[in-house]
């Protein structure tokens, strides 16, 4: 069956370190998104994809990147962790071309030290 | 301002009762609503979307209701069980733009009590 995943599921990381979350679909879908979700925040945009080589900023992307080299792959990369940057963080695809539907992932819960 | 947001951050309900959790959102260009449920430690899960040329529709034991008039959504869940307890969240595109990107409300807690 066709899934989405991501890993590692938890992560614990220092101040200042990089750290790179990892995003697997394999339903072909042509978008891509990074959420985070944080209590009396709800979900949060980071960024997101439309297809191979695209990326874009979403309403909560500074300390934050995504590159997209195929179709199954979107990393998120903390450039220097902060301890503001603890939280869950989800990641979704939706097929696109006007199917809005957001299939999510189970979540990466990151904390840092 | 632009704002989808829940009445309730929860509801607590008799097990086998009806529930129903209502969105309200104020751009009248939106024009796909998705419910989602959450349940804990997991990633949200796709309940049922509906589409703004549509007032009503049904899934397996969850309806929902979309108001434009009012500018208001709800998800209603008949015969309410323990396993439905989660957060759930409503959810809007501006489909205008066609830009895939989705607006999510707070979300709403739903107790099911045995």
């Amino acid at each position: 069956d066709a899934e989405i995943t991501q890993s590692p599921r938890h992560k614990i990381t220092e101040t200042g370190r990089q750290v790179t979350l990892a995003c697997h679909q394999t339903w072909n879908h042509n978008n891509m998104f990074w959420y985070r979700q944080d209590l009396g925040h709800g979900l949060r945009l980071i960024h997101y994809s439309y297809g191979v080589q695209d990326t874009n900023k979403g309403e909560v992307s500074d300390g934050y990147s995504v590159s997209r080299s195929n179709t199954e792959d979107l990393p998120l990369t903390l450039e220097s962790a902060a301890s503001s940057q603890t939280s869950v963080y989800f990641c979704a695809s939706s097929r696109g071309f006007g199917t809005d539907t957001q299939y999510f992932g189970p979540g990466t819960r990151l904390t840092v030290l | 301002g632009e704002n989808v947001g829940l009445h309730l951050p929860t509801l607590s309900v008799q097990e086998g009762d009806n529930s129903i959790i209502n969105c309200a959102y104020s751009n009248s260009a939106s024009d796909y609503f998705i419910w989602y449920k959450q349940e804990s430690g997991k990633g949200p899960q796709f309940i049922i979307d509906i589409r703004s040329n549509m007032d009503k529709r049904q899934g397996q034991r969850v309806t929902v209701l979309l108001n434009k008039t009012v500018k208001h959504l709800s998800l209603q869940i008949a015969a309410t069980q323990p396993g439905d307890s989660a957060v759930y969240f409503c959810a809007e595109s501006r489909g205008s733009s066609n830009t895939g990107k989705l607006i999510f409300g707070q979300g709403t807690t739903l107790q099911v009590k045995p």
